[in-house]
């Protein structure tokens, strides 16, 4: 367990409109993710930070920005949402030995 | 390109039998190879992992996975299936120590029948 804690848990939100997901984790780890979870497609890689202000895409990035001012913090970003942007999303980070991933619980996003 | 491929989508097992759930990768180069493990409305959590130092290797609640390189899998198994296994089990590849780079599976649901 790595400490990482997602806010909110849970939203629900209308389109267009900017909505920010927060990631906090306690372990003092240098690579973050932010992955979203949708049926029949697993995980998928949205942004992934290497060290504070240190950024880069995933293979879902469209849509999405992060920032990440301290090393416990990684913020996801959705400009303006859309339905498409429905979903879980899990943020993870990698422990020292040999690239373990732990995850968060996870927020469930709904854009009506 | 990496790919990570889990044939069926779900498998269900009557309590106590056995499990097992295939997992193929595609790969030059050894990886690192992972088995996660969902519950419902949870984060992942993982199982076990392979990194080289043996290719059969166990993991938690009873699991173990062999890597077996000549056929590119790493097949996860357990003998006696219980209730509590019914979960979402995902299996991942890393590439080296390319972090950008960890390939997930689609996922295999797995119920248990009493």
């Amino acid at each position: 367990d790595a400490g990482i804690t997602q806010s909110p848990r849970h939203k629900v939100t209308e389109t267009g409109t900017p909505v920010t997901l927060r990631c906090h984790q306690t372990e003092n780890h240098r690579y973050m993710y932010w992955y979203r979870q949708d049926p029949g497609h697993g995980l998928r890689l949205i942004h992934y930070s290497y060290g504070v202000k240190d950024t880069d895409k995933g293979e879902v990035s469209d849509g999405y920005s992060v920032s990440r001012s301290k090393t416990e913090d990684f913020l996801l970003t959705l400009e303006s949402a859309t339905s498409s942007q429905t979903s879980v999303y899990f943020c993870a980070t990698v422990g020292t030995l040999h690239n373990e991933q732990f995850f968060g619980p996870g927020t469930r996003l709904t854009v009506l | 390109a990496q790919s990570v491929t889990q044939l069926g989508s779900h498998v269900s097992v009557s309590e106590g039998a056995l499990v097992l759930l295939r997992c193929n990768y595609s790969s030059s180069v050894p990886p690192y190879l992972f088995w996660y493990v969902q519950y419902p409305n949870q984060g992942l959590q993982l199982l076990l992992k392979y990194t080289s130092a043996a290719t059969l290797v166990k993991g938690i609640n009873g699991f173990e996975a062999e890597f077996k390189k000549s056929e590119t899998s790493f097949h996860l198994t357990k003998p006696s299936a219980h209730m509590s296994d019914a979960a979402e089990y995902f299996c991942a590849v890393i590439k080296g120590t390319s972090y950008d780079k960890v390939i997930f599976g689609p996922g295999t649901s797995l119920s248990v029948i009493p």
